[in-house]
């Protein structure tokens, strides 16, 4: 059974451009949710898909988008990148949308926009 | 909003000593979770606590579900080297009326001196 993976693990970006951040889910996991950490701070979550929608999403701006795909993995896109957008994404996937306590993290993908 | 106030923000502790850090809510929750993360990794789930009150072990770990619901501890015992790592408290926020997200507190950095 293999866990959750990300890639890329870091990836540089300058102000503007647009990235595509990806998540594999763990074996049997129908959720994937994604979280923004900055340094220093804790996770913070920006939303979640569960079966290939949208369920449930934090408080970031409509340029944070995403897409799960038949087989639950995962991508974030970022469009019009800002500095503020510097921080290590991280994806965890889960058997259900409301198992909470069962997300499995990824590594996460460390990412700086300059 | 739900947040989650952690501390100490930092610790430094020689091997053997045991440690402790607490995690303090303005707003009550029904779950507490505790993860450890190391350089370079997502979070990693160490225990969860689901009832006032409760008193649960993970080896040297051991944490406590506040009765108030507002807080929670963890206490490390005879600390190694490879505790090392940040530790973060978590808990199911609300979105629209459903729990699928994590809010997770603002960290403990521990390091031990072997």
């Amino acid at each position: 059974e293999t866990g959750v993976t990300q890639s890329p693990t870091h990836l540089i970006k300058t102000r503007g451009q647009q990235v595509t951040l990806r998540c594999s889910s763990q074996s049997g996991h129908n959720t994937v949710s994604w979280y923004q950490q900055a340094l220093g701070q804790g996770p913070q979550f920006i939303f979640q898909y569960y079966r290939e929608e949208e369920n449930g999403r934090g408080n970031f701006p409509p340029r944070f988008s995403g897409l799960q795909f038949p087989n639950y993995s995962s991508e974030l896109n970022v469009n019009a990148l800002e500095l503020d957008d510097s921080a290590l994404y991280l994806c965890a996937s889960s058997p259900g949308w409301d198992s909470y306590n069962e997300q499995f993290f990824g590594p996460g993908t460390r990412l700086t926009v300059l | 909003g739900q947040q989650l106030n952690q501390s100490p923000q930092s610790m430094f502790i020689q091997e053997g000593e045991d440690v402790s850090m607490n995690c303090t809510s303005s707003s009550i929750f029904n779950t507490w979770l505790w993860y450890k993360q190391d350089p370079g990794e997502g979070p990693v789930l160490l225990i969860a606590l689901y009832k006032a009150g409760e008193l649960t072990s993970n080896g040297r770990l051991t944490a406590q579900f506040g009765i108030t619901r507002k807080d929670s501890f963890l206490n490390i015992s005879a600390s190694i080297p490879s505790d090392v790592g940040i530790y973060f408290c978590a808990g199911p926020g609300l979105q629209g009326g459903a729990t699928n997200k994590l809010i997770f507190g603002t960290g403990t950095l521990l390091a031990v001196q072997p």
